[in-house]
């Protein structure tokens, strides 16, 4: 069974820092791993898809890796802002039934001004 | 830019009434999803539709129906609302399941059953 986890559950940083958001699978027969940003009160928007067959992808201040054989995922935020508070959510989908996507619990990020 | 659009945005329902959640598309998407999230339980799966004409059960498809009207719609309905399904509920769509591509969300439906 694919089980999706989140290392830090919620993480509080000075604007200007870099960090990174931790995301682990259990069952790496995956299509590929998508990380989400939510707003409180909020619907999910994408961030970055990464494929099984590539090892990252960026977008501005953004960067998502991926090691599929040791079932990790990171996500790299540069010069944090105080509005990429949200909180951040990795899913995967998995190759033995493509039609369901497995969500982790979420990193609450805090960006403080 | 619509994207995903889901209809109501905030619902209060009494134990025992029905309702249905409208979700709409304009992607082109053949894939379609209900999912729920709750506090400490994270996004679950209700149901999916695969493409038009198919539905199939996710993780918690109990108390819930589907219909897959169209290819751009994918409604869920609650026959007999209950206290455990307040929720807030998100309809997804995805250009085909058995490619690589990722998910596009709507922006919720938050419902509270009294």
């Amino acid at each position: 069974k694919q089980e999706v986890t989140q290392i830090p559950a919620a993480l509080s940083v000075p604007e200007g820092e870099n960090l990174v958001l931790n995301c682990s699978f259990t069952d790496s027969a995956i299509y590929n791993l998508q990380w989400f940003r939510q707003d409180p009160g909020k619907g999910l928007t994408s961030l970055l898809l990464i494929q099984s067959s590539q090892r990252e992808q960026t977008s501005g201040r953004l960067n998502a890796s991926l090691d599929k054989s040791s079932g990790r995922s990171t996500l790299y935020i540069a010069a944090s802002q105080p509005g990429d508070s949200a909180t951040y959510l990795c899913a995967v989908r998995r190759l033995t039934s493509y039609d369901k996507v497995i969500f982790g619990p979420g990193t609450s990020l805090s960006v403080i001004p | 830019n619509a994207g995903v659009t889901q209809t109501p945005k905030f619902q209060v329902l009494k134990t025992g009434q029905s309702m249905t959640l409208q979700c709409a598309q304009d992607m082109n998407h053949n894939s379609m999803y209900w999912y729920r999230q709750d506090p400490g339980m994270g996004l679950r799966l209700i149901y999916y539709s695969a493409s038009e004409g198919t539905t199939d059960k996710g993780e918690v498809p109990n108390g819930y129906n589907v219909s897959r009207l169209n290819k751009r719609e994918f409604s869920l309905r609650l026959e007999s609302a209950a206290p455990s399904q307040t929720s807030v509920y998100f309809c997804a769509s995805s250009e085909a399941a058995e490619y690589n591509y990722g998910y596009t969300f709507g922006s919720g439906t938050r419902l509270t059953v009294v």
